[in-house]
């Protein structure tokens, strides 16, 4: 049983085109985040959701725009491609937002590149 | 805000010597510290963590040290073997917008040579 899934696990596609990313958690856990790992291997926080609301937004373009259907689901939503969006995106969970010592589960990544 | 800084990038030792990766951070607020692990082609995965009012914590072969005068912390794991051969992140929390998020440092490549 795959705690954190997400799909797809690899995304090519061209410049100016519209995508998505799923992801979904199976560990009832309240709080669910996008990450982007750039080609250098930086790891940084993108959107921090909790049952459904938006907590943390970092400086990412209005380009990306996440979507909680529920709190089992995080979806990351790219309108316009850019050669500069080409990473691997992570979709974690943690059980609770604010505890101290809040445990990260990511999924395996989607790697995007943008031709 | 929070910035973490690790080092090296890159680091190669011989199957059954330490291996110790150290990371500084900013904001002395931050309160705990974690360590993932990420295997090619996998998501990071949590291997230990400190928090800021402990010294020191130790689970088998990996151990964490904190100085929170100094603001850093380290990462040593002891008997190395092939399979610890990943990238390591190290994370501090830090309180952003009203919510506690993790910052991570930039990542050490530890290779383990047979």
């Amino acid at each position: 049983d795959t705690a954190v899934s997400q799909t797809p696990k690899y995304l090519v596609t061209q410049m100016g085109n519209d995508k998505s990313i799923k992801c979904e958690q199976n560990l009832g856990h309240d709080t669910m985040y996008w990450y982007k790992q750039d080609s250098k291997k930086f790891l940084k926080i993108m959107f921090s959701y909790n049952n459904k609301e938006l907590i943390i937004n970092e400086t990412v373009p209005n380009r990306f725009s996440p979507k909680s259907p529920d709190k089992a689901h995080l979806n990351l939503h790219i309108n316009s491609l850019e050669l500069g969006d080409s990473a691997v995106y992570f979709c974690a969970s943690s059980q609770v937002l604010r505890s101290l010592n809040e445990k990260l589960f990511f999924g395996s990544g989607t790697q995007l590149s943008v031709l | 805000g929070e910035n973490v800084e690790q080092h090296p990038s890159t680091l190669s030792v011989q199957e059954g010597d330490s291996a110790v990766i150290k990371c500084t951070y900013s904001d002395s607020a931050s309160n705990y510290f974690p360590w993932y692990k990420q295997e090619l082609g996998k998501g990071p995965q949590l291997i230990i963590d400190i928090r800021s009012n402990v010294g020191e914590k130790k689970d088998q072969r990996i151990a964490v040290t904190l100085n929170k005068t100094a603001k850093h912390f380290s990462l040593h794991i002891t008997e190395t073997q092939p399979e610890d051969s990943a990238v390591y992140f190290c994370a501090a929390k830090h309180n952003s917008q009203g919510a506690q998020k993790l910052v991570f440092g930039q990542g050490t490549r530890l290779t383990i040579n047979p």
